[in-house]
């Protein structure tokens, strides 16, 4: 088991750019979220993954943001047109089960943008 | 939706020292309530949970309480050790399908 992997762990970036983070989740497990903390706070939820379906998305989830898991395995959280804003740690977490259950988080993606 | 309130912000102790953290909460259909502790650069990990049908849960040296009635829950950390220095998160289990988080609470224990 070797947790959850988030890549890359630190971005860079100009305001205007589109940047892509990737999530490899625990293997066999059915559900995969992505939460958003910037300095000071708790995790935020954007949304959350059954399998492949996508079950639920935050108000906090602007149309500059969309998530995938094609396969119910890995997922991407793209970010278009970025703003200062957007610059936080993007946490992935995945968890095993029907009912709400243990998180098991990623180390995060840290983006910046300038 | 759920809304999770924790305090306090910061809590500063000596080794040796009990801590105790609370939070409350809105939801009182909410029925699963972690406690999350993050070290500099990691991401959360769970230390203990409760679920609603149960008042109170011990492992080792940390406890959690429930209170559904007032809708609030806290975490006891007993005999403080400097490791024990942290962020530690509350949630609850907002619409059943993911956790709402609190602010946080930064411990620090002083040897």
């Amino acid at each position: 088991d070797t947790g959850v992997s988030q890549n890359p762990r630190h971005k860079i970036t100009k305001r205007g750019q589109n940047v892509t983070f990737r999530c490899d989740p625990i293997s066999e497990h059915n559900r995969l979220y992505w939460y958003r903390q910037t300095l000071g706070q708790g995790p935020e939820f954007l949304t959350y993954f059954q399998n492949e379906a996508q079950l639920e998305k935050s108000r906090l989830l602007s149309d500059r943001f969309s998530a995938e898991r094609p396969k119910g395995s890995f997922s991407t959280l793209e970010i278009q047109r970025t703003e200062q804003g957007d610059s936080a740690m993007y946490l992935c977490a995945s968890s095993f089960g029907e009912n709400t259950g243990e998180l098991f988080f990623g180390e995060g993606s840290r983006l910046t943008v300038l | 939706g759920e809304n999770v309130e924790q305090h306090p912000s910061t809590l500063s102790v000596q080794e040796g020292d009990s801590a105790v953290i609370k939070c409350t909460y809105s939801d009182s259909a909410s029925n699963y309530f972690p406690w999350y502790k993050q070290e500099l650069g990691k991401g959360p990990q769970l230390i203990i949970d409760i679920r609603s049908n149960v008042g109170e849960k011990k492992d080792q040296r940390i406890a959690v309480t429930l209170n559904k009635t007032a809708k609030h829950f806290s975490l006891h950390i007993t005999e403080t050790q400097p490791e024990d220095s942290a962020v530690y998160f509350c949630a609850g289990s907002g619409g059943y399908n993911k956790l709402i988080f609190g602010a946080g609470t930064r411990l620090a224990v002083h040897p």
